[in-house]
Formats: structure tokens, C-alpha cells, sequence
């Protein structure tokens, strides 16, 4: 069974940093896209970051670049989120997601974060 | 970015009966491949996202065959043959032929 379980998220105030983290299971999580998406409240769902199988490739919504970096560890099954100079308009549920064939075929239960002074 | 556009985004429902979505694009989400790569998804409340459809018409496995998808180039639904209880929730259309992937507003489905 696919499982992915994020943690990290939390309370920070603008300008802050959190690092998000999702452990995979159930998978071959070495073989697979991994992606980040979010959920603001009161608004829809959005990509924000993908990586390949090896790390040697991220892509990022505009909105992220230069603050946020995915990243990953295929030897302890895990994707990161590093998110730095955080804004009010980052608050969402944070969900890790597995990617395939231009998709998001599974998701984590999501993290909350909420950045407010 | 390509914009996803639904309609409608609140849609009443009676159980037993018929029910659709529409999802449009602002350009033609058919890839360099061939494939045209539209998604729906469906948020239960207090759930994560669960994908029901990939690829227009795709339906996932353990998705019920009520459910169905179909479309072509920009203009793409959802339908629901005989809605039940299980089904309200907020329903969602997803790009992955570009990037940024990018979902429609999302439409809320109430009896």
C-alpha cells in the first residue's frame, strides 16, 4: 500500500523558514517523480515543486522560485520542502504527492502551515 | 501558465441522478506525444485529493464505473451517471501537459 506522511509544518512568522518532510512507502520511491502541492484556504489546489527519480531535475511554480526547494533522499525514502522568506500568502495544506506519466496518482494526508505575525 | 477553467463551481445534486462537470483550458492540453493529459480528482471533506480519471477518460482503479471522463483538445467533462451519498465533495480538473500543472477552481458537489 502507497503511503506518504508529511510533518514539519506549523506556525512561523513572515519571513520565517520551515522545512517540510514526507516519508514514502509502499513504493519504489527511487523510480518515482515526487511532487508538492498545496491548498490555500478559501482557494483551489496548486502545484508548487516536482523533482525527478535522481534530483537532477526541479521545476517550481513562479510564485516559489528563490524561496522554496524541493529536494530529496532516495536512500531513506524521503521528499523535502525547504521554504524560506515565507509570506502570508504561502498559508495552505502542504500535501506530498507521488507523480506519474504527468500526474498525481497518490497523496499524503498534508501538513498545515500557517505563516502569520 | 494555462488557466483551468470549471463550471459550475457549486453544483446541487439529487442522489439517483445525473451530474457534470465541465473544465475548460486556455490552450490545447494535447502533448508532443499525442496524449492529452487532463485529470479529476475528487476532495471528500476532511480527505486528501483521491484521482479519479487521468488521461480524459482513464477511470483509476477501485473508482466506480459511475464515474466517466471525456473531451478532447480544451473542452473536457466530468459525469456522474447516478450521484450517491459518497460523492459530494469538491471535484477538480488538473493539466500535467505543462508546467506548472494547474487545476481548476473546483466545483462543490451537495445534495
Amino acid at each position: 500500500e502507497v503511503q506518504l506522511v508529511e510533518s514539519g509544518g506549523g506556525l512561523v512568522q513572515p519571513g520565517g523558514s520551515l522545512r517540510l518532510s514526507c516519508a514514502a512507502s509502499g513504493f519504489t520511491f527511487s523510480a518515482s517523480w515526487m511532487s508538492w502541492v498545496r491548498r490555500a484556504p478559501g482557494k483551489g489546489l496548486e502545484g508548487v515543486a516536482n523533482i525527478k527519480q535522481d534530483g537532477s531535475e526541479m521545476y517550481y511554480v513562479d510564485s516559489v522560485k528563490g524561496r522554496f526547494t524541493i529536494s530529496r533522499d532516495n536512500a531513506k525514502n524521503s521528499l523535502y520542502l525547504q521554504m524560506d522568506s515565507l509570506r502570508a500568502e504561502d498559508t495552505a495544506v502542504y500535501y506530498c504527492a507521488r507523480a506519474a506519466d504527468r500526474s498525481v496518482d497518490y497523496w499524503g494526508q498534508g501538513t498545515q502551515v500557517t505563516v502569520s505575525s | 501558465d494555462v488557466v483551468m477553467t470549471q463550471s459550475p463551481l457549486s453544483l446541487p445534486v439529487t442522489l439517483g441522478q445525473p451530474a457534470s462537470i465541465s473544465c475548460r483550458s486556455s490552450q490545447s492540453l494535447v502533448y508532443s506525444n499525442g496524449n492529452t493529459y487532463l485529470n479529476w480528482f475528487q476532495q471528500r471533506p476532511g480527505q486528501s485529493p483521491r484521482r479519479l480519471i487521468y488521461k480524459v477518460s482513464n477511470r483509476d482503479s477501485g473508482v466506480p464505473d459511475r464515474f466517466s471522463g471525456s473531451g478532447s483538445g480544451t473542452d473536457f467533462t466530468l459525469k456522474i451517471s447516478r450521484v450517491e451519498a459518497e460523492d459530494v465533495g469538491i471535484y477538480y480538473c488538473m493539466q500535467g501537459t505543462y508546467w506548472p500543472w494547474t487545476f481548476g477552481q473546483g466545483t462543490k458537489v451537495e445534495v
